[in-house]
């Protein structure tokens, strides 16, 4: 199972929006809605941050939505604050395991 | 409060093998499958496969087959993570992570450092 594509970095003034891409095939981010998306600070663990494509877990900002068309999946940040520099990744079921994206850097200018 | 508390950083020769250990609290252990990541130095994350922990049953994804092991000590909440034949490229953070539902992983352990070096 090949990884899901994702762009190397993103960068954003405070404020603005930015959009993370996460590109799979039918036979996972097209085929389900189980879409994840993950926030990783340098030196932690990963933070779940939306769940089956637009779902937040409770006590995550509303700055942070995901979205789904076709193969490609897509978590937006509005409202950019520098506290959301980090690394991001998707993940998707595959229908008999879990694959997850290659990684964004989020960079807050 | 859940949590996923992991062993120590390990430093192994090539060749030996190491054990991680994953202990969970704040849940009903048996409820949720445990799934184990890796993070290789300055890379991404790989899934590496998973264990339900009802029945012990272990699924590896591709590349973790052979020398990679699953297993669970249900009397103490804990899951284990045992590596073999140990190579330069295991080096990486390994996590654990409980299964909320179908592909979504809720909490995650803090990571533990497998560095293999002569």
């Amino acid at each position: 199972q090949s990884a899901l594509t994702q762009p190397a970095s993103v960068s954003g003034s405070p404020g603005q929006s930015i959009t993370i891409s996460c590109t799979g095939t039918s036979s996972d981010v097209g085929g389900y809605k189980y879409v994840s998306w993950y926030q990783q600070h340098p030196g932690k663990a990963p933070k779940s941050m939306i769940y089956d494509v637009s779902n937040r877990p409770s006590g995550v900002s509303n700055r942070f939505s995901g979205s789904k068309s076709g193969n490609t999946a897509s978590l937006t940040i509005s409202g950019l604050q520098a506290e959301d520099e980090a690394d991001y990744y998707c993940s998707s079921y595959t229908g008999s395991s879990t694959v997850f994206g290659t990684g964004t850097k989020v960079t807050v200018l | 409060q859940v949590q996923l508390v992991q062993s120590g950083s390990e430093l192994k020769q090539p060749g030996a093998s190491v054990k991680v250990s994953c202990k969970a609290s704040g849940y009903t252990f048996i409820s949720n499958a445990i799934n184990w990541v890796r993070q290789a130095p300055g890379q991404g994350l790989e899934w590496m496969g998973w264990i339900n922990t009802k029945t012990g049953n272990p699924t590896y994804a591709q590349g973790f087959t052979g020398r990679f092991v699953f297993s669970l000590d249900t009397s103490v909440n804990t899951a284990y993570l045992q590596i073999s034949t140990l190579q330069a490229e295991d080096t990486a953070i390994y996590y654990c992570t409980k299964n909320f539902s179908v592909a979504r992983f809720d909490y995650w352990g803090q990571g533990t450092l497998v560095t293999v070096s002569s």
